[in-house]
This record gives C-alpha cells, sequence and structure tokens, in this order.
C-alpha cells in the first residue's frame, strides 16, 4: 500500500492553463516536501513545509504555490503553465524537520505541457 | 555552492558481481549523506545514510556506503548483485542550516545481467 498518494499519475496540459497536482501522506509525518525531477536534469528541490507552514521555498516563479489544506497534505499550484514545467513532480514527507530525517517519496506525477 | 558528482551515469554488471556506484560531493561544512533507488516508474526510495560516526553504514538489501571526508566521496557497494537491484540509484547531499533541501545527483543506471 502506497503511504504517499500523488494523484493525477499523469497529466496532459496545454500551455497557459492551471493545474493541481495533488499529494497526501499517512506515514503520520510532520514535513512535507516538493521536488522536480525534468529530463536530464538531477532531482530539484522546490519546497519544504514543517506543520503546514513554508519553512523553505528554492522556486523562483510564483506560479508555483502548494497549498497545504491538513497536515497530511500538500497540494502544488501550477499557474500560467509552460513547456518548461514538463516533468515528473514528486511529494516527499519526512518525520519531522530535523535535518537526519529520512525523505520517503511519493511515486510521482508526470505532467506534460503541450 | 554545494554539489553532487555522479560520475558512471551508467553501469552494468552481471548477477552476482560485486558494483561500486561512486558519489562525491562538494561542500566544506557538515553534512548528512544519502544513497536512494528508483526503480523504473516509481519514486525514489531510502537506501542509507550518514551523517556521523562510522564512516561505513549498512542499509536495506545489502546495500553499504563508505564516507570518506578526504576524498570527499560517499560510494555505495553490494558485494552481489541481482537482477532486482536494476534500477537508477541518486546520491544526495544535505547541508545543515536552515534549509533543508537534499542536492541530488545525476544518477547512476545500473543494470544487472543475468
Amino acid at each position: 500500500d502506497p503511504k504517499i498518494i500523488q494523484k493525477p499519475k499523469y497529466l496532459v496540459a496545454v500551455t497557459g492553463s492551471e493545474k493541481i497536482l495533488i499529494c497526501e501522506q499517512y506515514l503520520g509525518h510532520n514535513a512535507m516536501y516538493w521536488y522536480r525531477q525534468s529530463a536530464k536534469k538531477p532531482l530539484e528541490f522546490m519546497f519544504s513545509y514543517s506543520y503546514q507552514k513554508l519553512m523553505d521555498n528554492q522556486t523562483a516563479s510564483s506560479r508555483f504555490q502548494p497549498q497545504s489544506s491538513k497536515k497530511n497534505h500538500l497540494d502544488l499550484q501550477i499557474t500560467a503553465l509552460k513547456p518548461d514545467d514538463s516533468a515528473t513532480y514528486f511529494c516527499a514527507s519526512s518525520q519531522d524537520w530535523g535535518v537526519q530525517n529520512t525523505l520517503y517519496f511519493g511515486a510521482g506525477t508526470r505532467l506534460s505541457v503541450l | 555552492t554545494q554539489t553532487v558528482s555522479q560520475s558512471d551515469a551508467h553501469v552494468t554488471v552481471f548477477e552476482g558481481d560485486s558494483v561500486e556506484l561512486r558519489c562525491n560531493y562538494s561542500y566544506g561544512g557538515s553534512i548528512y549523506l544519502s544513497w536512494y533507488i528508483q526503480h523504473h516508474g516509481r519514486g525514489l526510495q531510502f537506501l542509507l545514510k550518514y551523517y556521523s560516526g562510522n564512516p561505513v553504514v549498512q542499509g536495506v538489501n545489502g546495500f553499504e556506503a563508505e564516507f570518506s571526508k578526504s576524498d570527499s566521496s560517499f560510494h555505495l557497494r553490494k558485494a552481489s548483485v541481482h537482477w532486482s537491484d536494476s534500477a537508477v540509484y541518486f546520491c544526495a547531499v544535505r547541508v545543515t542550516g536552515n534549509t533543508r533541501k537534499l542536492i541530488f545527483g545525476l544518477g547512476t543506471t545500473l543494470q544487472v545481467q543475468p
């Protein structure tokens, strides 16, 4: 049973549109993260949250907005989509925000922007 | 700027062979090092980590890694690989401080042939 659920698994969008990527974790963790994996690039950190509070934002564009409606949810809203946004987006969580905590990743949402 | 280098993009071995996947990093302060495995179409799964203490750390499924401060390395090893070890392996560095982001290498694809 996957403990971190990401929906949808695949997503196709047109340039200029808006999409929301869903992430729910059932590990009882207090910290959640978003990472992006683009072709030919390393996995890239985007955001970290702890107890639903934004702790770290390494995403330059305001088009990417995380949303945490519940402690175990961290959705990612992307507006004004561009082809360069095409990537696999991974949600992750850890017990808390401690530096030694292990990250657990979801299976990802593969976004294609046409 | 912290960087993680995985010098081998692809490694091919036969089942039962030993393997070493190389990881070098550049950072002068306290760091947290980890390895993750990604099977095709899946999220990343944690293998092992090092923060302090014994420089040789044991992970899941017979993997181990050795930290070397002098070489700025954290190579992953396995004495006898199985076909199910075929996957992409990512080395990651987390620097101490106010951020919790993991900096990933580009990954090494390990192919185990029967």
